[in-house]
């Protein structure tokens, strides 16, 4: 099956300090990409939608300022928690669309510890 | 609005028990998906089952089964003979399924059930 790979798989930052993830489609041209968010024990909220090449749509109270999102290809899409504070530690997982099918594929999440 | 609704927050069983996860959904679409994930420790989605609005069949793979009903807006899944290495939490999720690529397929999960086999 398709493989989505992340990075970093686990990132501790300090407070203030800005924090990117990415997500890629190994084996597939993704033209869709979510971002996910899990905090422990809970389900996943989507946060926005990233399409190559124009901007992302965010989900309703989701600050798009705190979390920007970057599609620049077909194979790649950027998380970046910009002045991280200890409440933006979660779980945060990508997935993605291919361009011929409806499969949506996981990464295998990131860890993201702010102290 | 679309919701999914997990009513199990957690399970318990002892090994080569039966167990079923219950999955209850709402939607105003007449097209939708519906799936089920499981969640290992390890924190990673695994896929288990796609099934769309206008297949009704009941489908089995291995000790696996899910029940589509409808009539009741339920998805249920069905562990048989359970294995500890089914421990895990398990997901329910919906999707549209509309023309659109962009959200229309994002998916909207349940909370999830945790499911805890006891060897």
């Amino acid at each position: 099956g398709a493989v989505v790979s992340q990075h970093p798989s686990r990132v501790i930052c300090k407070s203030g300090t800005s924090v990117k993830i990415e997500c890629r489609s190994l084996d597939f041209q993704a033209t869709t990409m979510f971002w996910y968010r899990q905090f422990p024990k809970q389900s996943l909220m989507l946060m926005a939608t990233s399409n190559e090449g124009s901007k992302a749509t965010y989900e309703q109270g989701v600050e798009k300022d705190k979390f920007l999102i970057n599609h620049a290809s077909l194979t790649l899409s950027t998380l970046t928690v910009t002045s991280a504070h200890p409440e933006d530690s979660s779980f945060y997982i990508c997935s993605a669309i291919a361009q011929d099918f409806y499969e949506q594929y996981f990464g295998p999440g990131t860890r993201l510890t702010v102290t | 609005a679309q919701k999914v609704t997990q009513a199990q927050t957690e399970i318990s069983v002892v090994e080569k028990e039966d167990v079923t996860l219950d999955c209850v959904y709402e939607t105003r679409d007449t097209t939708y998906y519906l799936f089920w994930y499981k969640q290992p420790p390890s924190g990673e989605l695994v896929f288990l089952i796609r099934r769309n609005s206008f297949d009704e069949q009941n489908e089995i793979s291995g000790r696996y089964s899910w029940n589509f009903q409808k009539s009741t807006s339920s998805f249920n899944f069905t562990i048989t003979a359970s294995q500890v290495v089914d421990s895990a939490v398990y997901f329910c999720a919906l999707s549209e399924a509309g023309l659109k690529m962009d959200s229309s397929y994002k998916l909207i999960f349940g909370s999830g059930t945790r499911l805890l086999v006891r060897p």
